[in-house]
């Protein structure tokens, strides 16, 4: 069964510290992986997506890696802020997916960070 | 562009009302989505359209209807709403770079209508 797990399912931490956010999965066939950061009551905006031959991509303080022969990603986060607060949710698209129908999502984790 | 839309932003039924969730796009894109989001779950398709009179079911589609009648809207139609389907809801749109099996797409959600049914 295609899932995603995402670990830990929360995380609170110092402004200026650094974190990183764990999610791995089984889908088959795997196509890309994003990673989105969700504002309290706002839609899930996309920060990176990785294919199978990228292993690292970074947007600003985000960094994802992605390890296709062990199914696990990580989001990284340097020095936060505490404008990183929110959920960030990992999703993985399989490869026959065109129109977003074979998305799996994991449930997110919440980061808060505090002054 | 103002990318995708939603209303209402808030919406409280009674049990057995029926009520429409409208989401547009100005992105012209094809694919249009419609998810459910509720705690402690990831958000779980209900249905899909990859164009104008094309929709299909997705994870949970049971007590929701939809219809494309055009690129831009993707309405979404609560028949009889339950307790159940208390939650907020995500319309998205996407489209779709690549080959088989080298599907790159990008997606966008709107802000969400949040849901409360008595």
């Amino acid at each position: 069964k295609n899932q995603v797990e995402q670990s830990p399912q929360s995380l609170i931490i110092l402004e200026g510290k650094n974190c990183t956010l764990q999610c791995n999965y089984t889908v088959s066939p795997f196509s890309n992986l994003r990673w989105y950061k969700q504002d309290t009551g706002r839609g899930p905006v996309s920060l990176t997506i990785m294919t199978f031959s990228e292993n690292t991509k970074s947007n600003g303080r985000y960094t994802a890696t992605l390890d296709a022969d062990t199914k696990q990603s990580s989001l990284h986060i340097t020095a936060s802020q505490l404008s990183d607060s929110a959920s960030y949710i990992c999703v993985v698209s399989a490869a026959y997916n065109q129109a977003g129908t074979a998305l799996i999502f994991g449930k997110g984790t919440t980061l808060s960070v505090s002054s | 562009n103002a990318g995708v839309t939603q209303t209402p932003k808030f919406q409280v039924l009674k049990t057995g009302q029926s009520m429409t969730l409208q989401c547009a796009q100005d992105m012209n894109h094809e694919y249009m989505s419609w998810y459910r989001q509720d705690p402690g779950m990831g958000l779980r398709l209900i249905h899909y359209s990859v164009g104008a009179g094309i929709t299909d079911q997705g994870e949970v589609p049971n007590g929701y209807n939809v219809s494309r009648s055009t690129t831009e809207d993707f309405p979404l139609r609560l028949l009889s709403a339950a307790p159940s389907q208390t939650s907020v809801y995500f319309c998205a749109s996407s489209y779709s770079t690549g080959r088989v099996n080298y599907y790159r797409y990008e997606q966008f959600f709107g802000p969400g209508t949040r849901l409360t049914v008595l």
